[in-house]
Parts: structure tokens; sequence; C-alpha cells
């Protein structure tokens, strides 16, 4: 398997601010990383796919201006919540792998919640 | 429509007993199908991993089945313990990079 990363664990902000929360792969060169967003009691649903060096593919609904996504190398991705919300509060959940269609190794996740 | 659906929504077992989680999945074309166990607060972990040919295959006192023809599949925890306490997530691959999730169940075990 591989070592996921996130940081923070959990992040407490106040409306209209920017978060980034981290992601990294320890031990595994990530040529693929997800990000997740779970809702209490809810499925994961899939935000993004980002590949290094490329741009993230937003899933439908998904506003690419508010997340961003950078994957700036094999082992680093971040996600921005930029002018964060209280509808923004949720569990975030980066996964890793080595391509499309790979086993997908997940992290811990970060608990956003913004007042 | 890819789907996954889980039951019982959640279960309460007494430590030591045996409880079997139910996945029942949509997902065409299949590739895979993994259940996964998610404490509260942390990110999903696999337990298993079956290809449409296995029907069962076992991770210690995790057990699941799979049957692809009526494409359902089950997780049993045999002689559960404290530390099983957890959410347990059917996760199905159609082979592309978009996991279908189902809803999971919340297994609560007491003392």
């Amino acid at each position: 398997g591989a070592v996921v990363s996130q940081h923070p664990s959990r992040v407490i902000c106040k409306s209209g601010t920017s978060v980034k929360i981290e992601c990294r792969s320890l031990d595994f060169q990530a040529t693929t990383m997800f990000w997740y967003r779970q809702f209490p009691k809810q499925s994961l649903m899939l935000m993004a796919t980002s590949n290094e060096g490329s741009k993230a593919t937003y899933e439908q609904g998904v506003e690419k201006d508010k997340f961003l996504i950078n994957h700036a190398s094999l082992t680093l991705s971040t996600l921005t919540v930029t002018s964060a919300h209280p509808e923004d509060s949720s569990f975030y959940i980066c996964s890793v792998s080595r391509g499309l269609g790979n086993e997908q190794f997940f992290g811990p996740g970060t608990r956003l919640t913004v007042l | 429509k890819n789907q996954v659906e889980q039951s019982p929504q959640s279960l309460i077992i007494l430590e030591g007993k045996n409880c079997t989680l139910q996945c029942n999945y949509t997902v065409s074309p299949f590739s895979n199908l993994r259940w996964y166990k998610q404490d509260t607060g942390r990110g999903p972990v696999s337990l298993t991993i079956m290809t449409f040919s296995e029907n069962t295959k076992s991770n210690g006192r995790y057990t699941a089945t799979l049957d692809a023809d009526t494409k359902q599949s089950s997780l049993h925890i045999t002689a559960s313990q404290l530390s099983d306490s957890a959410s347990y997530i059917c996760v199905v691959s159609a082979g592309d990079y978009k996991l279908s999730f189902g809803a999971g169940t919340t297994v609560t075990v007491r003392a």
C-alpha cells in the first residue's frame, strides 16, 4: 500500500477566508491524486482528479474557482477552499494512485468547519 | 447510473458476536469490489478486494463474498471486537478511475 498524510487534520475558519489542505504521499510516486468530500452519513463524493504537472479535472457541480487544486509534485497535492462558507464545512479526503484505474490509497481526511 | 446500496444503514452487536453486511450494486462494467473500514474521522482503509471470478476472500476475521451474477456482496465479521466499531463501505470499480461508493454501514460493537 501507500502511506498518505493530510494536513491539517482539523481546521476551523471564518466565513470568507481561504483554507489550504495538503495531501502528501510519503512512500509512493503518486501520478494521480483525487480529492473527495464526505458529508455526515453520506458516501465519499469525488470532487476532482489531478495528474502531476497538469490542471485538475473537476466533477460536474464542483466549482474550479472555489476549490483550487495544485498537484505540483509526485508526492504533494493541495486543495484550497477559497472564500469558504458554512456549507463548505465537510470532511475532505485525498487519495493517491499510480495512475487512472489503479488502486487508490486514501488519506486520513481533514475536517473543515466554517463558522 | 452506477449505484451501490448497502444495508443495513447501521447495526449494534455485542462483543464476540458475528454480523453480516450487505452490498448491492448496479455498476457496469464491473472490474472489482472492495470493502473498506472507515473509523470515525479517518480515511477509508481497504479490507478486501474481489474481482469477477472470486467468490470469497478473507482477511482475518473479515470474510467477503461476491455473487457477480446477482451483483451482490457481503462482508461477514466474526467474533466482533470493540475495535470493529466503524463504518464499512462497499466500493465498486468499473475499471476506470471513478469509484462508486456505498453510503456505508455503521457498526457499533458493545461490551
